[in-house]
């Protein structure tokens, strides 16, 4: 089974600082690995996806993801932390069940971003 | 363009009741999955609708069904509420195909006293 492991629950970052969140995936066949966002009472959004193509992905607000086959690893950075990143992140994966597609999550990582 | 919308946002509920939450679907998707999200979890996928079919179901209960209407959207109903389906149900849609990007909508937060 397809499954994702976000490590660290919690990640503190100054503003202006680097933002590195981890990701490590598990699974027999090429991943298709996703992060989302989530802000307080809201849904998820969409940060960006991997399908592939490239194997460093740009998403919105200025961050990317890099997919490690060696290291099993998609994390995700951005250069620069702004105080409207603080957010739950979510990463996940892509699991073909016959003709469905279902996304299997991990357990989130809070983000908070002090001055 | 209009987004996914659900309602109601916010629901409250007595342990043994029968809940319908709603979901209408991104213009242009045909499939719709719900999810369910406990309080600092991560979501957990229940099922897909494809063409008012089920099309694929997580390891939830028989009293977690759901019908897709010929429009696309889509109902989740909840019988015999127990105090653990406390919880934001989020509904996303996604256009036909495998492994696309599944767009959500803002959750129902349903709570059950």
């Amino acid at each position: 089974a397809q499954s994702v492991t976000q490590l660290g629950s919690h990640v503190s970052v100054s503003e202006g600082a680097l933002v590195l969140l981890r990701c490590n995936y598990s699974s027999s066949v090429p991943p298709y690995l996703f992060w989302y966002v989530q802000y307080p009472n809201q849904g998820l959004q969409l940060l960006l996806k991997y399908t592939s193509a490239a194997t460093l992905v740009k998403g919105i607000n200025g961050f990317e993801a890099e997919f490690k086959k060696s290291e099993t690893s998609f994390h995700l950075t951005k250069p620069s932390a702004h105080m409207s990143d603080a957010a739950e992140y979510f990463c996940a994966v892509s699991t073909n069940t016959g003709t469905a597609s279902k996304l299997t999550f991990g357990t989130g990582t809070r983000l908070q971003v002090t001055l | 363009e209009t987004g996914v919308t659900q309602s109601p946002t916010h629901l409250i509920k007595t342990r043994g009741q029968q809940v319908t939450l709603r979901c209408s679907s991104q213009s242009g998707h045909n499939t719709v999955s719900w999810y369910q999200q406990a309080l600092g979890q991560g979501p957990q996928f229940i099922f897909q609708y494809y063409r008012e079919e089920e099309n694929g179901r997580g390891n939830f209960p028989p009293r977690f069904s759901g019908l897709q209407f010929p429009n696309y959207s889509s109902e989740l109903n909840v019988n015999a509420l127990e105090l653990d389906d406390s919880a934001l149900y989020l509904c996303a849609s996604s256009p036909t195909g495998t492994n696309t990007e599944a767009f959500f909508g803002q959750g129902t937060r349903l709570t059950v006293v």
